[in-house]
């Protein structure tokens, strides 16, 4: 069954420090999206993306915050300076469509993401 | 504000005893009900999508329904594997692509 991947698992950076999380979608998705949960908290929406380009982004997703695909088959979430906060499990998801039809949507395994 | 509220927070059952798990939304436009498993440390993982007031849709032992203020997750004849947090997450017109989540419901089932 397609999946979507994530590296690394676990990461640790010092605080201030720039972190990128890796992604690789399930190969015919167009939409690609990135949660986060902190622990014992709901997941939570940071950013939607589709065409190259943002299509939504929620409040917690602030100019710290950046998503790119680089090539055919990535998808980073990179955190310019990161704070203590942050601290938390970074799920990238994706789906064939959006709306009605987003039945599909998919997540990874995460990435846990440990400030100090 | 769209809000997704899952009731009981936590249930203990024993294997054979069904029960069903609640997901109340107020979400304007309701384009999308989803239910997820996760599993400790994991991502969650897609259970089934409700589009519209009155469908169900059933799989092994789980049975989804949707109305037009909440959804239920009803487990029957629960296996321990069918141990896990179960989440409740909804899309709206507007926000098609952004999921919100309740808090989960997490279900301990024992021999």
């Amino acid at each position: 069954e397609p999946e979507v991947t994530q590296t690394p698992s676990h990461q640790v950076t010092q605080m201030g420090q720039e972190v990128i999380l890796r992604c690789v979608p399930i190969s015919n998705h167009l939409y690609f999206y990135w949660y986060r949960q902190i622990l014992g908290q709901k997941v939570e929406f940071l950013v939607s993306f589709y065409n190259n380009e943002i299509s939504e982004k929620s409040e917690i997703f602030d100019d710290q915050f950046s998503v790119e695909r680089p090539d055919g088959s990535n998808f980073t979430l990179k955190i310019r300076s990161t704070k203590l906060e942050d601290s938390a499990m970074y799920f990238c998801a994706s789906s064939r469509s959006a709306g009605e039809k987003s039945g599909d949507y998919t997540f990874g395994s995460g990435t846990r993401l440990t400030v100090v | 504000e769209d809000q997704v509220t899952q009731s009981p927070e936590a249930l203990r059952l024993q294997e054979g005893e069904s029960s069903s798990l609640n997901c109340s939304y107020t979400v304007s436009g309701l384009r999308g009900l989803f239910w997820y498993r996760q599993d400790p440390g994991k991502g969650p993982e897609f259970l089934f999508t409700l589009y519209s007031a009155g469908e169900e849709k059933e799989k092994e032992r789980l049975k989804a329904t949707l109305t037009k203020k909440e959804s239920f997750l009803h487990i029957t004849a629960p296996k321990p594997e069918d141990s896990a947090t179960y989440l409740c997450a909804a899309t709206h017109a507007g926000t098609a692509s952004k999921l919100t989540f309740g808090t989960g419901t997490r279900l301990q089932v024992t021999l």
